[in-house]
């Protein structure tokens, strides 16, 4: 029962560039999603998070984009530096309903020097 | 910056054995949860601890696993009877309370528990 689907295991993206991964999710009663960042041998680490109600939130480098209509999300990275290369996972929760965090399987990425 | 601590890193142990994995969140959280990685796999939630009691747990939760702060510092995941497929990485994170949960969502590196 994946909830939270990220397609792409890896990615592989040229330094400076733009970095965009992907994230689909099934359950309509989502209404929070964050996207953590996990390099090896550490723990998962907050990234940027987007409420329902909102279509877009910026931080930095970093861009997180929903579209509520087809159940998506996407990170973009802007533009993508070396120490961009981790794991990213995307997550959601209903947060009306219960306290946990779905994630997804995750995806590697690159960044080609 | 105040951070989740996980100890050991690294856990072997024998097929039936039981297991404890520590974890110290940061002081003044509230929320406490438990989460695992199966190699290749996604980080699943396993079970979440407000106010001394569960508040949540998933079908991964079932008999053999129990939780427990029994000192105010500390937060520990207890497993009776390790199967192999018990064999992951768990996470244990905390949370202050308060606003969106995500962004105060803390995790720890992690104990890498091997069933053998």
């Amino acid at each position: 029962d994946q909830q939270v689907k990220q397609n792409s295991p890896s990615l592989s993206v040229q330094e400076g560039r733009i970095s965009i991964l992907n994230c689909d999710y099934t359950n309509s009663m989502f209404d929070y999603f964050l996207w953590y960042k996990k390099y090896p041998a550490e723990g998962p680490t907050f990234l940027i998070s987007i409420s329902s109600i909102k279509d877009k939130n910026e931080d930095g480098r970093f861009t997180v984009f929903l579209n509520k209509s087809a159940k998506h999300l996407s990170l973009h990275i802007v533009p993508s530096q070396p120490g961009d290369s981790a794991v990213y996972f995307c997550a959601a929760s209903d947060r009306g309903r219960d306290d946990k965090i779905i994630f997804g399987k995750g995806t590697r990425l690159h960044i080609l020097p | 910056e105040p951070e989740v601590t996980q100890t050991p890193s690294h856990q072997v142990t024998q097929m039936g054995q039981e297991v404890i994995l520590r974890c110290v969140p940061i002081s003044n959280h509230l929320y406490f949860y438990w989460y695992r990685q199966i190699l290749g796999q996604k980080v699943e939630f396993l079970v979440s601890f407000y106010n001394n009691e569960i508040s949540e747990k998933s079908e991964i939760f079932d008999d053999q696993f129990s939780v427990e702060r029994p000192d105010g510092s500390n937060f520990t995941l207890k497993i009776r009877s390790t199967k192999l497929e018990d064999s992951a990485m768990y996470f244990c994170a905390s949370r202050l309370g308060g606003g969106s949960i995500g962004e105060k969502l803390f995790f720890g590196s992690g104990t890498q528990l091997s069933v053998l």
